[in-house]
């Protein structure tokens, strides 16, 4: 089982409509979450990061955690031709520094 | 300059070379990080220094060496690299100790291709 797994997609939505992005790791002691985001080519660049469980809004996007269920999510709003990218799901191992286990992404394609 | 930065951006090396890899970070982070990324497949770890002592080193293989000369610089020494190799590689920084400022922030990358 990988430690952190993530649909490869693509995941295909129209403009407008809000895209839905999963990750389920296997660590029940993980602490930290967070969603990056990859152009082709670019580097990863943080979106949001979520420690409790619930959900967390920012502007158009929302992460969701449930520990019980190691599942954590990342819902765009309102998606844009301009979301179109890959998405990292990275999970924080407990104790010692800081070190992220990412899962494999899941491509997000937004079509007008 | 801000962030994170990298260079070179974009390197071409034959098996035989010695190059390096530099990163600088000036967020006054502590703590630094080399990643690779290989198409298709997720974020390797490869070392990781905390406080210029390395924490990390993920079985890598010895042709890579890394180097923390202090807190915003970091350097991967490549020799003999084989093409499998070839790979964009990320350097990343943090500021470990404090929760809520553990995010890793990258720089561009550098894309290598060994031949």
């Amino acid at each position: 089982q990988k430690e952190v797994e993530q649909n490869s997609g693509p995941l295909s939505v129209p403009e407008g409509a809000i895209a839905s992005l999963n990750c389920t790791y296997s660590d029940r002691g993980s602490q930290s979450f967070f969603w990056y985001r990859q152009y082709s080519g670019k580097s990863p660049e943080l979106i949001m990061f979520i420690y409790s469980n619930g959900d967390k809004e920012d502007g158009r996007f929302t992460a969701q955690l449930n520990k019980a269920s190691q599942y954590v999510s990342l819902l765009i709003r309102d998606s844009q031709p301009s979301d179109s990218a890959t998405y990292l799901c990275a999970v924080k191992r407990p104790g010692g520094y800081n070190k992220l286990i990412f899962g494999a992404g899941t491509r997000l394609a937004v079509h007008p | 300059e801000t962030g994170v930065t990298q260079t070179p951006r974009h390197l071409v090396m034959g098996m035989t070379n010695k190059k390096s890899l530099k990163c600088e970070q000036h967020l006054g982070h502590n703590a630094m990080y080399w990643y690779k990324q290989s198409a298709k497949k997720p974020l390797e770890l490869m070392f990781v220094y905390s406080l210029e002592e390395r924490v990390e080193n993920n079985s890598v293989p010895s042709r890579f060496s890394p180097e923390c000369p202090n807190s915003s610089h970091l350097f991967l020494h490549l020799h003999t690299l084989q093409p499998e190799d070839s790979a964009l590689y990320l350097c990343a920084s943090s500021l470990s100790g404090t929760r809520n400022q553990e995010t890793q922030y990258f720089g561009p990358g550098t894309r290598l291709l060994v031949l």
